[in-house]
């Protein structure tokens, strides 16, 4: 079945210290890929998206996602984290430019 | 610039009883759209709108109605509501389609006994 897989539920970071969230997705050409960002009682902000081209992208707030085609991928990474990065992150996938799939999600901590 | 506006914020409604979600945008976006999100399964889409009078299925359609009379507006109807659309809904809007940046509202949450 056609999906989008966030394995890491949640993963817990020093303010400072790099972080990789990961996504997979099992669609069979390269769909259009996003990642959105939830902060605690709100709704969802884009981060950065990805339609062709170039395979890192940059995103707002200092994050940046490297789109692999051979491993179906396109993970999110930041090289310093700061408190304020606390939040759940969505990667989500648009296959066929008219239907939109969500990830389960991972939840960041930032430990001081 | 409200953005996406959304309400109730909190809804109870019983089994049975219907209910309509507002969802409203004053950015002049052609493009709008439902998700439901629950617990450990990410957001859902549930239905989108191209423009005025033009509305599609998502996903998980079933027991939602819509219709988008005005490019402001785009409410979401649960005719006979259901325990198992307990959730949160997120309604969204976009210049140009799902590709395009999505503006969120701050989610309505539903609670049905």
């Amino acid at each position: 079945a056609q999906s989008v897989t966030q394995p890491d539920i949640h993963i817990t970071v020093s303010e400072g210290a790099s972080l990789e969230l990961r996504c997979n997705y099992s669609y069979g050409a390269t769909p259009y890929l996003f990642w959105y960002v939830q902060s605690p009682g709100q709704g969802l902000q884009l981060l950065l998206k990805y339609f062709s081209g170039d395979t890192l992208v940059q995103g707002i707030k200092g994050f940046e996602a490297e789109f692999k085609r051979s491993q179906s991928s396109f993970n999110l990474r930041k090289p310093s984290v700061h408190w304020s990065d606390a939040a759940e992150y969505f990667c989500a996938v648009d296959p066929t430019g008219n239907q939109f799939y969500f990830g389960t999600g991972t939840s960041l901590t930032v430990i001081p | 610039n409200a953005g996406v506006t959304q309400t109730p914020k909190f809804q109870v409604l019983k089994t049975g009883q219907s209910m309509t979600l507002q969802c409203a945008q004053d950015m002049n976006h052609e493009y709008m759209s439902w998700y439901r999100q629950d617990p450990g399964m990410g957001l859902r889409l549930i239905h989108y709108s191209v423009g005025a009078g033009i509305t599609d299925q998502g996903e998980v359609p079933n027991g939602y109605n819509v219709s988008r009379s005005t490019t402001e507006d785009f409410p979401l109807r649960l005719l006979s509501a259901a325990p198992s659309q307990t959730s949160v809904y997120f309604c969204a809007s976009s210049p140009g389609g799902l590709t395009d940046t999505q503006y969120f509202g701050p989610g309505t949450r539903l609670t049905v006994l």
